[in-house]
């Protein structure tokens, strides 16, 4: 059964700095990992999918890896705004029931 | 392209109740996932729907059920409200495993649902 975790559970930085969040997984047979963004009391927007067979997705100032061996996926956010301020989740497929499991995310405040 | 949308966006029940919920897919997807937020968590997967017929399911008893139409908009239904059904009920819409970066989940606003 793969369960998800991400650390820091919360996590406050000033405008501009690079940061980057962590999404750790049990099941390395892992089919795929998404990572979302949810504004509070919002649904969740896609940020990047990374298949198994990849090791990193870029999207502007988003950047997400994939480490099948050590159970490990990290989203880097580059030159950080306020406007990206949100509650950030990663969410792992398995191989073979292709069930998501979530962890419960990283709250992100970019103070100005 | 539309987006996912569902419906209500907010719901206030009794204990033992039933509620339907709603959901759209976006446009050209033909499958269709639940799932339940509580808050301060992660979504949990309820389950999936694939042209019609349930795909997969979560750790969540009978009294959860849906329903896929034939232009791939979805129903969930809950009997027996209990106070824990409290939550933000998320639908996403997606192409099906195996298809790359169609897998994508598009995931509509939710309904926040109460349960008194």
């Amino acid at each position: 059964k793969q369960e998800v975790t991400q650390i820091p559970a919360a996590l406050s930085v000033p405008e501009g700095e690079n940061l980057v969040l962590n999404c750790s997984f049990t099941d390395s047979a892992i089919y795929n990992l998404q990572w979302f963004r949810q504004d509070p009391g919002k649904g969740l927007t896609s940020l990047l999918l990374i298949q198994s067979s990849q090791r990193e997705q870029t999207s502007g100032r988003l950047n997400a890896s994939l480490d099948k061996s050590s159970g490990r996926s990290t989203l880097y956010i580059a030159a950080s705004q306020p406007g990206d301020s949100a509650t950030y989740l990663c969410a792992g497929r398995s191989g073979g029931s292709y069930i998501p499991t979530f962890g419960r995310g990283t709250s992100l405040i970019v103070h100005p | 392209e539309t987006g996912v949308t569902q419906s209500p966006t907010h719901l206030i029940k009794t204990r033992g109740q039933q509620v339907t919920l709603r959901c759209s897919s976006q446009s050209g997807h033909n499958t269709v996932s639940w799932y339940q937020q509580a808050l301060g968590q992660g979504p949990q997967f309820i389950f999936q729907y694939y042209r019609e017929e349930e795909n997969g399911r979560g750790n969540f008893p009978p009294r959860f059920s849906g329903l896929q139409f034939p232009n791939y908009s979805s129903e969930l239904n809950v009997n027996a409200l209990e106070l824990d059904d409290s939550a933000l009920y998320l639908c996403a819409s997606s192409f099906p495993a195996g298809q790359g970066r169609r897998e994508t989940q598009y995931f509509g606003p939710g309904t926040r649902l109460l349960v008194l």
